[in-house]
């Protein structure tokens, strides 16, 4: 059974810094491109960012680009997500999700929650 | 970037109902698009891929067509599981944006 879960949110002060890890299980971690997506409270899903199999390739939406970077350890089954000089509006539920093909989410994780606010 | 919108923003049906959803982008994405489920404090739930592809596992009520910028999703005949809301994402470039989403409820 796939199993995605999410770790490492909470509560930070804006300008502070956070890593979100993703713990993989039931499938071939190393074989698929991996992604974040978040969404705000009672917002709608934003797609921030994805890695491919080998760590090679990363992209990510612009309004986080050099401020979060994605990465993986594929002999570890884990993803991250090291998020840095926070602000309020990147509050939000923070997935990871297995990527098929690169480009469709089929699993999910459950979510952690990053709370940006002094 | 690739924008993505969806009307309506939310819709109101009975049990039984066939309710369809559009979703345009606002450049040709040919046939690069995931529609997804996401109910109250769950994670989404991808149902329709590549456009018009059911997911394993999914319910054949739900389909979706389109290509190009213009996009419906359909659910034939609407069941009390299926309140939740409705994401179209488009894959032809990254970021890989999503609509702002369709809320779907029982009348």
């Amino acid at each position: 059974e796939v199993q995605l879960v999410e770790s490492g949110g909470g509560l930070v002060q804006p300008g502070g810094s956070l890593r979100l890890s993703c713990a993989a299980s039931g499938f071939t971690f190393s074989s698929y491109w991996m992604s974040w997506v978040r969404q705000a409270p009672g917002k709608g899903l934003e797609w921030v960012a994805n890695i491919k199999q080998d760590g090679s390739e990363k992209y990510y939406v612009d309004s986080v680009k050099g401020r979060f970077t994605i990465s993986r350890d594929n002999a570890k089954n884990s993803l991250y997500l090291q998020m840095n000089s926070l602000r309020a509006e990147d509050t939000a539920v923070y997935y990871c999700a297995r990527d098929r093909r690169g480009v469709i989410s089929d699993y999910w994780g459950q979510g952690t929650l990053v709370t940006v606010s002094s | 970037d690739i924008q993505m919108t969806q009307s309506p923003s939310s819709l109101s049906a009975s049990v039984g109902d066939r309710v369809t959803i559009t979703c345009q982008a606002s450049q040709d994405i040919s046939n690069y698009l995931n529609w997804y489920q996401q109910k109250p404090g769950k994670a989404p739930k991808l149902l329709i891929y590549d456009a018009s592809n059911l997911e394993t596992g999914v319910p054949s009520r739900f389909s979706g067509s389109g290509s190009g910028t213009d996009f419906t999703f359909t659910i034939s005949s609407l069941q009390p599981e299926d309140i939740a809301t409705y994401y179209c994402q488009q894959y032809d470039n990254p970021p890989f944006t999503f609509g702002p989403g369709t809320k779907v409820d029982i009348k």
